[in-house]
């Protein structure tokens, strides 16, 4: 099956640094990326999708000054987390679309996730 | 803001029991449901995406039906086994594939 690389897999920072976590399809292009976030004890939540050569677009609520993502090829999409601070901790996941890979009852490929923790 | 809701939150049981856990969401708000089986520190991996009400299906001993009209879908599992130990976690993906998830079932198969 697909596979999607992301990395780092945990990540300890100092608050006021900036943190970026990269996601790779391997074996597929990715038009499309989403990027979830998920604090204890709650869902998965989509912060924002990521189109190949485009601007991420942003959930409500989704600081996109905070959380820069780029999607400059069809195998990599990265977000950043700028000056990050202790309330940002939170464990992040990606997840690909691939190309010729439109209908929304395609199956999702998902990365192993990154826990990021801010002290 | 749609919710879709996972129960039961954990589940432990026997090896050799089966079982079945439940998704539901609003009903006028479907285009396709999604379940997922995460272990711990893996990727999730997708086990079915169903679209039609009434549906089922079926991967080894994981099994799934789709009610759209009341909004659930029972994903079911027999005869459990040690390695079927991971969160189930199903999406609602209303439109497109921005999915919206549940909080997850956790389960543990004891031998």
């Amino acid at each position: 099956g697909a596979v999607v690389s992301q990395h780092p897999s945990r990540v300890i920072c100092k608050s006021g640094t900036s943190v970026k976590i990269e996601c790779r399809s391997l074996d597929f292009q990715a038009t499309t990326m989403f990027w979830y976030r998920q604090f204890p004890k709650q869902s998965l939540m989509l912060m924002a999708t990521s189109n190949e050569g485009s601007k991420a677009t942003y959930e409500q609520g989704v600081e996109k000054d905070k959380f820069l993502i780029n999607h400059a090829s069809l195998t990599l999409s990265t977000l950043t987390v700028t000056s990050a601070h202790p309330e940002d901790s939170s464990f992040y996941i990606c997840s690909a679309q691939g190309v010729a890979r439109g209908l929304a009852n395609e199956k999702l490929f998902f990365g192993s996730g990154t826990q990021l923790s801010v002290l | 803001i749609l919710n879709v809701e996972q129960s039961p939150q954990s589940l432990h049981v026997q090896e050799g029991d089966s079982t079945n856990f439940t998704c539901s969401f609003p009903s006028s708000n479907f285009y396709a449901l999604h379940w997922y089986r995460w272990e711990t520190a893996k990727s999730p991996e997708a086990l079915f995406v169903m679209t039609l009400n009434g549906d089922e299906k079926k991967k080894g001993r994981i099994s799934a039906t789709l009610n759209t009209k009341e909004g659930y879908s029972y994903l079911y599992i027999k005869g459990s086994q040690p390695e079927d130990s991971a969160t189930y976690l199903c999406a609602l993906a209303p439109y497109g594939n921005k999915l919206v998830f549940g909080a997850g079932t956790i389960l543990r198969v004891k031998s």
